[in-house]
């Protein structure tokens, strides 16, 4: 199975910050990444497929980059609404798995 | 807009065999790619599966032995079978759908609480 390694697991930051989050893949996935965002008592919410395209809807603070085993997730100017917990996904190779997750939380 | 709605046992004693249905509205039924996923307690997402809309199915090796995918057309729904569990099979348990192998799934269910407990 493909690993997927996240960090940091939490991060602190504050609402305006800037953070980025990473995902490392045990083997190259080409493009084939998903970033999702949690909330407590909630399914998990599609952001960002294939690596860098946003899902309609989804504000554009969120932005995606990477390839091969090395993606980010960065949010330009953390709301309130943000923070949540994210985890990454490989859709590359069966079993698809993912990344253990990263709580961001309010400094 | 397609919209997942899910439903199933909450509550199993060890042995027994965990059975869940989602039922999809609105959007087309045909052509997708129809998966499930369960969230251990405070814990992270774990793959169980996938099922096309063609009846080809992709399981977590973790689990093949156990798992039982399967789709009817004919009501709009797609359902899990997992066999024989124990508390480490309880978990929440979610139903995704995504329209194409190149997008994650950008719908889900709402959840179901399954806990394995004697």
């Amino acid at each position: 199975d493909i690993q997927m390694t996240q960090s940091p697991s939490t991060l602190s930051a504050s609402v305006g910050d800037r953070v980025t989050i990473t995902c490392r893949a045990s083997q190259s996935i080409s493009r084939w990444l998903a970033w999702y965002q949690q909330k407590p008592g909630k399914a998990p919410k599609l952001l960002i497929h294939k690596a860098s395209s946003l899902e309609s809807g989804v504000p554009s603070r969120f932005s995606g980059g990477g390839s091969g085993t090395e993606f980010t997730l960065t949010i330009s100017s953390l709301q309130h609404d943000d923070f949540a917990t994210y985890y990454c996904q490989q859709y590359n190779t069966y079993p698809y798995t993912f990344g253990q997750g990263t709580k961001l939380e309010i400094k | 807009q397609v919209q997942l709605q899910q439903w199933g046992a909450g509550l199993l004693k060890p042995s027994e065999t965990l059975s869940l249905t989602c039922a999809v509205y609105g959007g087309s039924f045909s052509g997708y790619y129809w998966s499930w996923i369960r969230q251990p307690p405070g814990k992270g997402l774990e793959w169980i599966g996938e099922i096309h809309d063609s009846g080809s199915t992709n399981y977590n090796p973790s689990l093949k032995s156990r798992v039982t995918m399967s789709v009817d057309a004919s009501k709009n729904q797609f359902s899990l079978k997992l066999s024989s569990v124990t508390a480490a099979d309880t978990a929440l348990y979610y139903c995704a759908a995504r329209v194409s192998w190149t997008d994650g799934p950008p719908y889900w269910g709402q959840g179901t609480l399954v806990t394995v407990s004697s």
